[in-house]
């Protein structure tokens, strides 16, 4: 199986900040990731997939880079609207998630 | 684009069952691989199982093995999570997602999510 791990766990920080997190697989998935922002009650919303394509409708401050083992997500200022959780997903062996980074306002 | 509205859920006791059901609205429903995602309380998101397009094959995560079964309808444009044998860690909200054909594909959309609880 593939593990998934993000850092931070937590992350606290102020609305116009630039944000980084980062997802480490326990093996190469090539560029098979993407990123999902979650909200209290709610379900997961898709972001980034194949690792740096922004779906359609995502605000242009958030971007996803990496390959193979080392990935991260980027928000270049945070809006009031970014505070969530973040989880990325492996889809290159079957299906795994990260274990969340909470984004908490400073 | 589809939408996914799930309906099912709620409270059973151990050893129990429980079938989930996930409408989508379009007429592209066929063309999507549907996945079952869940979240224990105040978890992570973890994947339960998939079935493909034309609902010939499923495949689950060990956990779900022997349990759990996916099926379709792409008749009725609905999917089905049934879940024998619940434990207490079984616990969750349930997720429907659909994805693209083939393997390495992201998932979207998602259902709004239904709570399963297993408790004596």
């Amino acid at each position: 199986d593939i593990q998934m791990t993000q850092s931070p766990s937590t992350l606290s920080a102020s609305v116009g900040d630039r944000v980084t997190i980062t997802c480490r697989a326990s093996q190469s998935i090539s560029g098979w990731l993407a990123w999902y922002q979650q909200k209290p009650g709610k379900a997961p919303k898709l972001l980034i997939y194949d690792a740096s394509s922004l779906e359609s409708g995502v605000p242009s401050r958030f971007s996803g880079s990496g390959s193979e083992t080392e990935f991260t997500l980027t928000i270049s200022s945070l809006q009031p609207d970014d505070f969530a959780t973040y989880y990325c997903q492996q889809y290159n062996t079957l299906y795994s998630f990260g274990q969340g980074t909470k984004l908490e306002i400073k | 684009e589809v939408q996914l509205v799930q309906s099912g859920g709620g409270l059973v006791k151990p050893g129990g069952s429980l079938r989930l059901s996930c409408a989508a609205s379009g007429s592209t429903f066929s063309r999507y691989w549907m996945h079952w995602v869940r979240q224990g309380p105040g978890k992570g998101l973890e994947w339960v199982g998939r079935i493909i397009d034309d609902g010939r094959t499923t495949y689950y995560a060990d956990f779900a093995k022997g349990r759990f079964t996916i099926s379709r309808d792409n008749a009725k444009n609905t999917v089905n999570l049934q879940m024998d044998s619940l434990r207490v860690e079984d616990t969750a909200v349930y997720y429907c997602a659909g994805a693209g054909r083939f393997v390495n594909n992201w998932f979207d959309p998602w259902g709004q999510g239904t709570l399963v609880t297993v408790s004596s």
